[in-house]
């Protein structure tokens, strides 16, 4: 079965332009995360999504962050415009269902981004 | 507000031997799920093992065992028989529901293991 899969792996782009993270969550997963994770830091949340619906989205900045998960499968997070500070990892995780404490994330690879 | 606290920044292990990770956690909430994840330099987060608040007995998966002390809210990773590929990131992670039914996932800052041939 595969697991959570990103795109693209790395990107270096130049501040003030736009960049999108695409997610496919394991089959079958009605949760899927986007989390941040800075330099030498745990990942910190940006936005839950159940199914399509957005409902943990309260740590996403959104003036230049956006999310969207039309059919409750696959996600992309964009950033526009990019600023240096969002330099960073940005891992797609996804889960069963958030029933219960102990429905184990599964993580993507990350996505790295570089805003030069 | 739950914090997970992560005190050791880096550890070195010789081979074969076993290493124990520190992770202390801090809530209000009786029920809760404690996560260790590992991270390698590729980045994913690869899920070890899992402590629920009100299991009794420690988790163990293959290597990996968990030491859940409730009343010092400490839920130390222990690996024996350290091995080259454990070198990586640890992160400690604590599951608790809030207000609106959520279950936040928080990470603490993560220990840096590196296992010396």
């Amino acid at each position: 079965e595969a697991g959570v899969v990103q795109s693209p792996r790395y990107k270096i782009i130049e501040k003030k332009q736009p960049v999108a993270f695409w997610c496919n969550p394991i089959s079958g997963h009605n949760t899927l995360y986007w989390y941040r994770q800075n330099l030498g830091q745990g990942p910190e949340l940006l936005i839950r999504y159940e199914n399509e619906e957005a409902v943990d989205d309260s740590q996403l900045p959104k003036d230049r962050f956006s999310a969207e998960r039309l059919k409750g499968v696959d996600s992309t997070l964009k950033i526009q415009p990019a600023e240096l500070g969002d330099s960073a990892v940005y891992l797609c995780a996804s889960s069963p269902t958030t029933d219960g404490f102990g429905n184990t994330i599964y993580f993507g690879e990350g996505s790295w981004l570089t805003v030069v | 507000a739950q914090k997970i606290t992560q005190t050791q920044p880096g550890m070195f292990v010789q081979e074969k031997e076993a290493v124990t990770l520190d992770c202390t956690y801090d809530t209000s909430d009786q029920s809760y799920g404690l996560f260790w994840y590992k991270q390698p330099s590729s980045g994913e987060m690869i899920f070890l093992i899992y402590q629920g608040s009100y299991d009794e007995q420690n988790a163990t998966e293959g290597r990996y065992s968990l030491n859940f002390q409730k009343a010092r809210k400490s839920a130390n990773l222990v690996i024996s028989a350290s091995q080259l590929g454990d070198s990586a990131m640890y992160f400690c992670a604590m599951r608790e529901a809030r207000m609106d039914s959520s279950y936040k996932l928080i990470f603490g800052s993560g220990t840096r293991l590196l296992v010396r041939p």
